[in-house]
């Protein structure tokens, strides 16, 4: 069964700190890794991994995809307040049905000003 | 001009009766999906629809029907309402399999049955 491990799963830090949250999978047949963001309503995306190696970059978020060690990290420099939000990472498998896009239970983020 | 609309947003009924949540979206996608999301925030998938055929079905109570009336819509329908249903759903929708796809979320509808 395909499978989305995520940690911390809660974390609290100060305005200014650097985060790395963590996703790594279990998946049949991998096709991509995605982040989302989810404050008080639907998640937002963030980013898609296909590739090893090749960082994603949007301001302060940047994350990276290593498939031979299958996980993924997500880096926020600079936290601010408007960082807090629960952050999902799912993966894509490949197969003959159809898509799915398989969750991690996410990671909780505090920003404290 | 939402890309993945659901109604209604709040929901609120007692044990036993029957509803439904509506699912739109506007991006042309062919594929759509509903996802449950527990207290603990676990976002599971239920099922997921490609040009109104049915493509994944979960191990969801056969309480739960999905049905697309085409492929823009999407609606879930609930019957026997049970205390354990209460969640937010999520109507999602994106391209097909074939494409590197993000999925677009709905905004959620919260379910509380009493």
């Amino acid at each position: 069964e395909d499978k989305v491990v995520q940690s911390p799963l809660s974390l609290v830090v100060h305005e200014g700190d650097t985060v790395t949250l963590n996703c790594s999978y279990e998946v049949t047949n991998f096709r991509s890794l995605l982040w989302y963001k989810q404050e008080k309503k639907a998640p937002t995306f963030l980013f898609m991994l296909t590739s090893s190696g090749i960082e994603k970059k949007s301001g302060r978020l940047s994350s990276i995809l290593d498939k031979k060690e299958l996980f993924s990290i997500l880096n926020i420099t600079a936290t601010q307040t408007g960082d807090s939000a629960i952050y999902l990472c799912a993966v894509v498998p490949l197969d003959n049905y159809g898509q799915n896009f398989v969750f991690g239970p996410g990671t909780r983020l505090s920003v404290l000003p | 001009d939402t890309a993945v609309s659901q109604t209604p947003k709040y929901l609120v009924t007692q044990m036993g009766n029957d509803k439904s949540i509506k699912c739109e979206q506007n991006l042309g996608h062919d594929t759509m999906y509903w996802y449950k999301q527990d207290s603990k925030k676990f976002l599971k998938i239920m099922f997921s629809y490609n040009n109104k055929e049915l493509i994944i079905n979960e191990t969801v109570p056969n309480r739960f029907s999905p049905k697309s009336p085409d492929k823009a819509h999407l609606n879930l329908h609930i019957n026997s309402l049970e205390l354990g249903d209460s969640a937010v759903y999520f109507c999602a929708s994106s391209r097909f399999r074939t494409a590197n796809t993000e999925a677009f979320f709905g905004q959620g509808t919260r379910l509380t049955v009493v």
